[in-house]
């Protein structure tokens, strides 16, 4: 079974801090993402990586950075959390097959309050 | 850009009953459609992966089909319980990586 966690539930963090967000799958897949998702809104792409030290904007990059340096693992960071920044945050994976990308498998996903 | 629409945004219905949720997206240029459902508070399971190439796919009582030509999917869930009672979304995978819809949230009365 693939395998996909993050590093925390819940978290809850203060308005200027630095947040990280872990995510590590245990599957060898190619391709990992960030979604947010917030009531009303669906889930959001943030981020994407198709390959270690590789990174692509998704649709709301902004307030958001990446970091792949193993294949494995897959960090999302806030430089300076703010309130609207307060959501669900889900991390995925896939693997890849000529160039295509195909089913792709979530973790638990982290609830962030940023006060 | 590619747009994904779920309809009905909820739905309610009594134990036992056969039901369909529906999905359409604008762009009928995709590789394949992804049905997912999520609990309250968590993250997305996969249910249903259909190629682009298929016509449908069949998992135990849930069974989704594509229509790429006129841009739509459906999920048939047969004899339904109240522990399929979840949000149900809907993705697409094109060119760009997946395109979710909003979901339809199931409520399965006992």
């Amino acid at each position: 079974d693939v395998k996909v966690t993050q590093s925390s539930r819940y978290l809850v963090k203060r308005t200027g801090e630095k947040v990280f967000l872990e995510c590590v799958q245990d599957m060898d897949h190619e391709n990992m993402f960030w979604y947010r998702q917030d009531p009303g809104l669906g889930l959001r792409l943030i981020y994407f990586s198709y390959d270690v030290k590789m990174k692509e904007k998704g649709d709301i990059p902004e307030g958001y950075s990446v970091s792949r340096e193993k294949k494995e693992r897959f960090s999302l960071i806030l430089e300076s959390a703010s309130t609207n920044q307060t959501s669900m945050y889900l991390c995925a994976s896939s693997p890849t097959d000529a160039g295509r990308t195909y089913e792709q498998y979530f973790g638990p996903g982290t609830r962030l309050t940023v006060t | 850009k590619q747009e994904v629409t779920q309809i009905p945004a909820a739905l309610s219905v009594p134990e036992g009953e056969n039901l369909v949720l529906n999905c359409s997206f604008t762009d009928s240029a995709i590789y394949n459609l992804q049905w997912f459902r999520q609990d309250p508070g968590k993250g997305l399971t996969s249910l249903l992966l259909i190629q682009s190439s298929q016509r449908e796919q069949t998992s135990g009582r849930l069974n989704a089909s594509l229509d790429k030509s006129s841009g739509r999917s459906t999920l048939y869930i047969a004899a339904s319980q109240p522990g399929d009672s979840a949000t149900y979304l809907c993705a697409v995978a094109g060119n760009t990586p997946l395109v979710f819809g909003k979901g339809t949230r199931l409520s399965v009365i006992a």
